[in-house]
């Protein structure tokens, strides 16, 4: 079964600079997806940024990026210039593409999550 | 299309009663999971339907749940005799079928549920 493991609990950034999260994951397959997921304070989770595991190039979205590692099974999330909408629990995740019967689930296994703080 | 909708928002019940929230997946998607998150904590997969076929159900959903969808559209989880360690806040996602388009999951705004 694959783990996905975010060790900050909690990250605190001033307004314009910029952070990394992190998180690491535990897998033996080869192809599957890893995606950021931010939950605002009661707000609905929503998609930052995905990256595919085939691909060597880092994914970029605007100010969010990632440093996808994949011989060590790392994939760090960078907010550059950072908003104070940016508050809110991010959340790694990881999706197999594995094939099992011909049929491909696509359950998402999650981190704890990291709380981020901007601070003025 | 206004994405994933989740009813009711919040929900308090009493232990031992029963429970019972719908999902309304973004229409083109016919993929639908069912997520339980506790407090500070990530989601934690439940079931998973394609179309109307429940395909996969997680060790954490015991016989005291269970989800329907019926012609593939909306869904429900129902939980029976509602215990303490059952408040949390179930989440619904949807995505479009593997190998088509974007693999990303949408989420609703979730059901709060909480057991007194």
């Amino acid at each position: 079964a694959q783990t996905v493991t975010q060790s900050q609990p909690e990250m605190s950034v001033q307004e314009a600079e910029t952070v990394t999260l992190s998180c690491t994951y535990d897998t033996s397959e080869s192809d599957y997806y890893l995606f950021w997921y931010k939950q605002p304070p009661s707000r609905q989770m929503i998609l930052v940024i995905r990256q595919e595991a085939y691909k060597q190039q880092n994914a970029t979205e605007n100010r969010f990026s990632v440093n996808f590692q994949k011989a060590a099974k790392s994939f760090s999330l960078k907010i550059s210039d950072s908003q104070l909408g940016d508050a809110a629990m991010y959340f790694c995740a990881y999706r197999s593409e594995l094939v099992s019967g011909g049929t491909s689930y696509g359950k998402l296994t999650f981190g704890q999550g990291t709380i981020l703080t901007v601070h003025p | 299309d206004t994405g994933v909708s989740q009813n009711p928002r919040h929900k308090i019940t009493k232990r031992g009663q029963n429970v019972t929230f719908r999902c309304d997946p973004i229409s083109e998607h016919n993929r639908l999971y069912w997520y339980r998150q506790t407090l500070g904590q990530g989601p934690e997969f439940l079931t998973y339907f394609q179309n109307e076929a429940q395909l996969e159900k997680s060790r954490l959903l015991s016989d005291r749940f269970s989800a329907e969808r019926p012609k593939g559209s909306f869904s429900t989880l129902e939980i029976q005799r509602t215990e303490q360690g059952d408040s949390a806040m179930y989440l619904c996602a949807s995505s479009f079928p593997m190998g088509v388009l974007s693999p990303e999951q949408y989420f609703g705004p979730g059901t709060r549920l909480t057991v007194t």
